[in-house]
C-alpha cells in the first residue's frame, strides 16, 4: 500500500511566477490537508479539502488556492510567488483523526 | 500562529539514554499527536493521545497528557542513533476541527 505521494520533490521558481504542487493520498483516505514549513519551524496549516471542497483554511492569502479531484488527489497552487514562499510544502491525508504526511515538495523562490 | 511549544528546543544525549520532550498548548483539544521528522523530509506519525487519555505506550515511546496543565510529554527509552530527528507535537482542538497546529519542535541528537 503506497503512502502519501507528492510531486515534484524539488522546484525552483522566480518571483512572480506561479507553481502547482500535487498530492496523492493514502489509499482509502478522503481528506487532504496542505501545510507550509519554513526552515527551522513547525508546519503551518494552509487548507484542507474534503469531498472536492475546501473545508477549512488557515491564515494564508488568496494567492494560495487548491483543488481536490474525484479520486481524492489534490493540487496546491501558488500565484505571484514571493521570496517568503520558499519552504517545504507538505501534504497530509486522513480518514479519521490521524494525518499521514507525504515526503514534501521543497520550493525555492529566487 | 503556533499553539504548541516544545521544550527543550534541542536535546543531545548518548545512545542508550532516555530522551524526554515536552509540549505545551493553549486551547482545549480533541487530541494531541507526536510526529518525527528526519532532515527536512516528511513527518512520520508516532502516536495519538486523546483528550480523555492520560498515558499511552507504543514500543519504546511513552506519551503522557495533562489537560489541566495543557501539556504533554514524549519519552523515548533506550535511545538509538536512528532516533536522531526533530520531534513535533500537534494539536487538534475543539474549535478548529481536524486542522493540526504544530509547535516548533525539539531537535534530538543521539550520539553513538
Amino acid at each position: 500500500d503506497a503512502g502519501v505521494t507528492q510531486s515534484p520533490t524539488h522546484l525552483i521558481k522566480t518571483r512572480g511566477q506561479q507553481v502547482t504542487l500535487r498530492c496523492s493520498p493514502k489509499s482509502g483516505h478522503d481528506t487532504v490537508s496542505w501545510y507550509q514549513q519554513a526552515l527551522g519551524q513547525g508546519p503551518q496549516f494552509i487548507f484542507q479539502y474534503y469531498e472536492e471542497e475546501e473545508r477549512q483554511r488557515g491564515n494564508f492569502p488568496d494567492r494560495f488556492s487548491g483543488h481536490q479531484f474525484p479520486n481524492y488527489s489534490s493540487e496546491l497552487n501558488v500565484n505571484a510567488l514571493l521570496l517568503g514562499d520558499s519552504a517545504l510544502y507538505l501534504c497530509a491525508s486522513s480518514f479519521s483523526e490521524t494525518q499521514y504526511f507525504g515526503p514534501g515538495t521543497r520550493l525555492l523562490v529566487l | 500562529s503556533q499553539q504548541g511549544e516544545e521544550d527543550p528546543q534541542a536535546l543531545s544525549i548518548q545512545e542508550g539514554e532516555n530522551a524526554t520532550m515536552n509540549c505545551s498548548y493553549k486551547t482545549s483539544i480533541n487530541n494531541l499527536q507526536w510526529y518525527r521528522q528526519n532532515s527536512g523530509r516528511g513527518l512520520v506519525h508516532l502516536i495519538l493521545i486523546r483528550s480523555n487519555e492520560r498515558e499511552k505506550h507504543s514500543g519504546r515511546l511513552r506519551v503522557t497528557l495533562d489537560t489541566s496543565k495543557k501539556s504533554s510529554s514524549l519519552l523515548i527509552t533506550a535511545s538509538r542513533a536512528a532516533d536522531t530527528a526533530s520531534y513535533f507535537c500537534a494539536t487538534d482542538d475543539e474549535t478548529s476541527g481536524s486542522r493540526l497546529t504544530f509547535g516548533e519542535g525539539t531537535q534530538l541528537t543521539v550520539n553513538p
